[in-house]
């Protein structure tokens, strides 16, 4: 079975430009999770999608975040423009069910650089 | 909102002795997962061990078990006879709508 596919792996910015990830969840799994991680940081949550229907994004920063999942499969997480803080790892993870038992199942990530 | 905290930054162990991470958290829900997850170092997140809120029974995988209890919500994870494969960074974390985490334990499995 084919897991999280992220993309892409490394990026590379000037602050106030913009950037935009790609997941691409395990087939099936209806719950879409974007996390950032900050260097020997967990991850915190950015939003979390059932479907294509926002569930939380109550940490997502709004004035320059924004996340999308069309059709309630593959997702995008745009930054707009960036700020150095933003220097981290975006997670994308996804899981079968909504169920609190669920196994979230994490792609390998995308290391974003604002210089 | 729900609140994990990892109190331990680093543990560093002999290979084949026993490690104990600890985890707390905080919620006012009576309905909730918890879990351990495994970050080796540059590799994906993955699943170590869960346990539902409603079991008073322990949950066990292999080498790795917990200690839950739930009116001092503590939650930690045990690793026996470690391996060095076991080296990686460790997140508790918390479900009950969203999925939540600790800030991470990074173990180090000394040869």
């Amino acid at each position: 079975e084919a897991g999280v596919a992220q993309s892409p792996r490394y990026k590379i910015i000037e602050k106030r430009q913009s950037v935009a990830f790609w997941c691409n969840p395990i087939s099936g799994h209806a719950t879409l999770y974007w996390y950032q991680q900050i260097l020997g940081q967990g991850p915190k949550l950015l939003i979390q999608f059932q479907n294509n229907g926002v569930v939380d994004d109550s940490q997502l920063p709004k004035d320059r975040f924004s996340a999308e999942r069309l059709k309630g499969v593959d997702s995008t997480l745009k930054i707009q423009p960036a700020k150095l803080e933003d220097s981290a790892v975006y997670l994308c993870a996804s899981s079968l069910v909504q169920g609190l038992e669920a196994e979230a199942f994490f792609g390998q990530g995308t290391r974003l650089t604002v210089v | 909102a729900q609140t994990v905290t990892q109190s331990q930054p680093e543990m560093s162990v002999q290979e084949a002795e026993t490690v104990t991470l600890s985890c707390t958290y905080d919620t006012s829900e009576n309905n909730y997962y918890l879990f351990w997850y495994k970050q080796p170092p540059s590799r994906q997140m993955i699943l170590v061990i869960r346990q539902e809120a409603y079991k008073q029974q322990n949950a066990t995988e292999n080498r790795f078990s917990v200690n839950f209890q739930k009116a001092a919500k503590s939650f930690s994870l045990k690793i026996s006879d470690s391996q060095l494969g076991d080296t990686a960074m460790y997140f508790c974390a918390f479900h009950d709508y969203k999925l939540s985490f600790g800030a991470g334990t990074t173990v180090t499995v000394r040869a």
